[in-house]
């Protein structure tokens, strides 16, 4: 069974920084494109990152660009996602997700930036 | 960046109706299309990619066409459990965008 299980949100003051992680199992993590996708409380669903199987590649919205940046380790079968420099509108729940379109989707784990 | 449009925002309707709701892209996107339903508090689930595949378990009842700039997903006979929040994504090119939503509630 496909599993993508988050960690690493709460709390943070603007300017801070978190990290976030995603355990995969289930499948042949290293074979797969992963993403970051985010949900502000309320509004709709932005995707924020990609990272090709190999970490070769990667690719950002515009928004995050410069102060999140997205990572693998494919020995651990984790994702990794490190936000520096957060905003108030960072405040989301931040999903992990298998390839560009996503059958397989974490729970969430929910990031609040405010003082 | 690609612009996705939704229309309706939302709709009201009945068990039994059928639905449809329209994704617009600001440029060609092939058939580079997925549509999703959410629930609240739950993760999107994937109901068709590449415009008009059923993903595999989706009910029937689901489908989605179109090509280029403009698709639809049809839901031909609404079930209770189908009344939910309908996001369209493009993977076409990056940044990949979703659409703003089509909330389907109770009538």
């Amino acid at each position: 069974e496909v599993q993508l299980v988050e960690s690493g949100g709460g709390l943070v003051q603007p300017g801070g920084s978190l990290r976030l992680s995603c355990a995969a199992s289930g499948f042949t993590f290293s074979s797969y494109w992963m993403s970051w996708v985010r949900q502000a409380p309320g509004k709709g669903l932005e995707w924020v990152a990609n990272i090709k199987q190999d970490g070769s590649e990667k690719y950002y919205v515009d928004s995050v660009k410069g102060r999140f940046t997205i990572s693998r380790d494919n020995a651990k079968n984790s994702l990794y996602l490190q936000m520096n420099s957060l905003r108030a509108e960072d405040t989301a729940v931040y999903y992990c997700a298998r390839g560009g379109y996503s059958v397989y989707w974490g729970q969430g784990t929910l990031v609040t930036v405010s003082s | 960046a690609i612009r996705i449009t939704q229309s309706p925002s939302s709709l009201s309707a009945s068990t039994g109706d059928r639905v449809t709701i329209t994704c617009r892209a600001s440029q060609g996107i092939s058939s580079y299309l997925a549509w999703y339903q959410q629930k609240p508090g739950k993760a999107p689930k994937l109901l068709i990619y590449a415009a008009s595949t059923l993903q595999s378990g989706v009910p029937s009842r689901f489908s989605g066409s179109g090509s280029g700039t403009d698709f639809t997903l049809t839901i031909s006979c609404l079930q209770s459990e189908d009344f939910a929040t309908y996001y369209c994504q493009q993977y076409y090119s990056y940044p990949l965008t979703f659409g703003p939503g089509t909330k389907v509630d109770i009538k």
